[in-house]
């Protein structure tokens, strides 16, 4: 069974960082595309960025709103996807999910982050 | 950046057909997806590939995909069918996800 748990959300100011973690589990996690998907209270879904396999250079990508702030990693030793995120803004309150972005089959239960002073 | 639209919410009687369509700019050239999220949950994907299902998701769900408009279609709506549903592709020019903004089903 495949299982995606986020973890790292909490308080934290504006202009701070903060790191999420996404462990994975069920799966092969090195051969797979993850992604991270966010959405604030009320409101849509958002893609926040991906990161490719290993196998395919590992590449990240971002939208737009987040480039340049956040930096999506992976750990394939430890199953784990990353997501570090600085210079927040209070617009990125959210609840934050992992997902396999191959198919978007899986997803965590999500990890809520918010910025306030 | 390309732009995904969807009406903000749809209305229908229980045993009803429910459409919710997803407007882009050639769309029907794209892979959808589309997303049930209940309130509290994850998302679940329903339909993949404009008009696949993944295992485990009822008939009564079905999608498709052309020129500017994909839809989804629930067919003899149930009250559990209540949600929000989002349609999603990926933009080759940009490489990235689209999310479109969702659609709030009701079952009357």
């Amino acid at each position: 069974e495949v299982q995606l748990v986020e973890s790292g959300g909490g308080l934290v100011t504006p202009g701070g960082s903060l790191r999420l973690s996404c462990a994975a589990s069920g799966f092969t996690f090195s051969d797979a595309s993850m992604s991270w998907v966010r959405q604030a209270p009320g409101k849509g879904l958002e893609w926040v960025g991906r990161i490719k396999s290993r196998p395919d250079g590992a590449t990240p990508g971002y939208a737009a709103p987040v480039k340049g702030r956040f930096t999506i990693s992976r750990d394939d030793s430890k199953n784990t996807l990353y997501l570090q995120m600085s210079s927040l803004k209070t617009e990125d309150t959210a609840v934050y999910y992992c997902t396999t972005a191959g198919n978007f089959y899986d997803w965590g239960q999500g990890t809520l982050v918010i910025v306030s002073s | 950046s390309y732009v995904l639209s969807q009406p903000p919410s749809v209305s229908v009687a229980p045993g009803e057909t429910a459409r919710i369509t997803c407007g882009g700019n050639n769309v029907g050239t794209k892979s959808v997806r589309w997303f049930q999220q209940k309130p509290g949950q994850a998302p679940v994907l329903v339909i993949f590939y404009d008009d696949d299902r993944p295992s485990g998701i009822p008939e009564r769900f079905s999608g498709s995909n052309s020129a500017n408009t994909a839809t989804l279609t629930i067919s003899r709506v149930e009250a559990g069918d209540e949600a929000d549903y989002y349609c999603q592709v990926w933009d080759s020019s940009s490489d990235h996800y689209v999310f479109g903004a969702g659609t709030k089903v009701t079952v009357l």
